[in-house]
């Protein structure tokens, strides 16, 4: 079990540019979340794929992200024309749904986005 | 979902149980009780999680209250690797087993002293 991997682990950048972080999930897993986590606070859910499908999204995610999930496997977020507000930690999941209830989600480590 | 109501911190000795308490007053019928823990420069790790019966796994013990309104979760014997941020999340128990995002409030900070 290799776990949920995220790239990079780190991200400096300035204000205005583009950013895109890569999730790779559990392999078997077909669902995937995205949240984001500011300091002192717990994490806020942004999007979640089940396979390549996005079935929800938060309205905190704003039209400069856009998130992608090609072939129902690994996943993309982008931000678009950064912002100081975007510097946060971005945390992916993943989870099986079998069918039964509460299957738990697995988290990677994240990627700090800081912006200067 | 429905709101839970932790403590900000708390504070144990190592290798004594602690108790982490955890209100939610407004659960409904099919709301599971969710715990997951993030330690320091990690993300986010499943714990357990209930309906109605108390549950026990190797990570920790749920109890919860016969009226579903509170819940506690159990760590039989603190380690210094136990110092995390506790998450109690309600879920909603959807047909067919669907279910979505997590919804995390500030959490219970635990330190543990040698």
């Amino acid at each position: 079990d290799t776990g949920v991997s995220q790239d990079p682990r780190h991200k400096i950048t300035k204000r205005g540019q583009n950013v895109t972080f890569r999730c790779d999930p559990i392999s078997e897993h077909n669902r995937l979340y995205w949240y984001r986590q500011t300091l002192g606070q717990g994490p806020e859910f942004l999007t979640y794929f089940q396979n390549e499908a996005q079935l929800e999204k938060s309205r905190l995610l704003s039209d400069r992200f856009s998130a992608e999930r090609p072939k129902g496997s690994f996943s993309t977020l982008e931000i678009q024309r950064t912002e100081q507000g975007d510097s946060a930690m971005y945390l992916c999941a993943s989870s099986l749904t079998t069918g039964s209830d509460n299957q738990p989600q697995h988290f990677g480590d994240g990627t700090r986005l800081s912006i200067l | 979902d429905a709101k839970t109501t932790q403590p900000n911190s708390m504070e144990s000795n190592e290798e004594e149980p602690v108790h982490l308490p955890c209100n939610h007053s407004t659960i409904s019928g099919t709301d599971y009780i969710h715990w997951y823990r993030q330690l320091p420069s990690q993300g986010p790790e499943y714990v357990i999680h209930g309906l109605t019966s108390n549950v026990n796994n190797r990570m920790a013990s749920l109890a919860i209250a016969e009226d579903r309104k509170s819940s506690t979760l159990i760590l039989h014997r603190a380690t210094l690797r136990d110092a995390a941020v506790y998450y109690c999340i309600l879920r909603v128990r959807a047909p067919g087993g669907s279910q979505g995002n997590l919804i995390f409030g500030k959490g219970t900070k635990l330190s543990v002293k040698p």
